[in-house]
């Protein structure tokens, strides 16, 4: 099926570890986003990328690694997994174009650090 | 910087009765609107989004919004709600430039009784 998806959908681990988290995207959208949810949040920016090989951070993202070597794929790297980045994390994608942004999400992947 | 603010953390109404959700924003410039909605372990639905012209825009699921530039605010209206417009709400706005950044408010979490 088209569209944006994310695995694994739940994942646990401990302290420490590190953890990878997947999107990908069937659309060839230029942009990509990674959110973590949060209640009494909402939805924070972790990081952002404008095309393959380009990522910028967003307003949460220290303790995250990601990478974007294919335009489709953009994985987010815990390092070193701690527990208040216990979450619910969002992929988004949208096309290029400074009017067009609307944003398409991932059904998310909630991830519990014990 | 942009913020959102939605005032109302949680809202119960009765079902065939009429909906507003608020959402207040702060940008410079022309703000780009926009209203997801969330269902319990889903990603995020577009329903709506207002980047110029008429200021009633309508949505998906039968929502409309309205902007208002004198208040800084662009409220969620429905005027009858069924029992499956039970979601969480979040009001965005977008920044114009290339990346065009979302920054979400903390959401509104809708119970719809019968």
């Amino acid at each position: 099926d088209a569209g944006i998806t994310q695995s694994p959908r739940y994942k646990i681990t401990e302290t420490g570890r590190q953890v990878t988290l997947m999107c990908h995207q069937t659309w060839s959208h230029s942009y990509m986003f990674w959110y973590r949810q949060d209640l009494g949040h909402g939805l924070r920016l972790i990081y952002y990328s404008a095309a393959a090989d380009i990522t910028d951070k967003g307003e949460v993202p220290d303790g995250y690694v990601v990478s974007r070597s294919k335009t489709e794929n953009f994985p987010l790297t815990l390092e070193s997994a701690t527990r208040s980045q216990t979450s619910v994390y969002f992929c988004a994608s949208r096309l290029a174009g400074g009017r067009n942004n609307e944003q398409f999400f991932g059904p998310g992947t909630r991830l519990t650090v014990l | 910087a942009q913020s959102v603010t939605q005032p109302d953390i949680h809202i119960t109404v009765s079902e065939g009765a009429s909906l507003e959700l608020r959402c207040n924003y702060s940008y410079g410039a022309t703000p780009y609107l926009f209203w997801y909605v969330q269902s319990p372990g889903q990603g995020l639905q577009l329903l709506l989004k207002y980047f110029s012209g008429d200021t009633l825009v309508q949505g998906i699921k039968g929502f409309e919004a309205e902007f208002k530039r004198s208040q800084s605010s662009f409220n969620l209206r429905k005027p009858s709600v069924h029992w499956s417009d039970a979601a969480e709400y979040f009001c965005a706005v977008g920044a114009s430039g290339t990346a065009s950044k979302l920054t979400f408010g903390t959401g509104t979490r809708l119970q719809v009784t019968l």
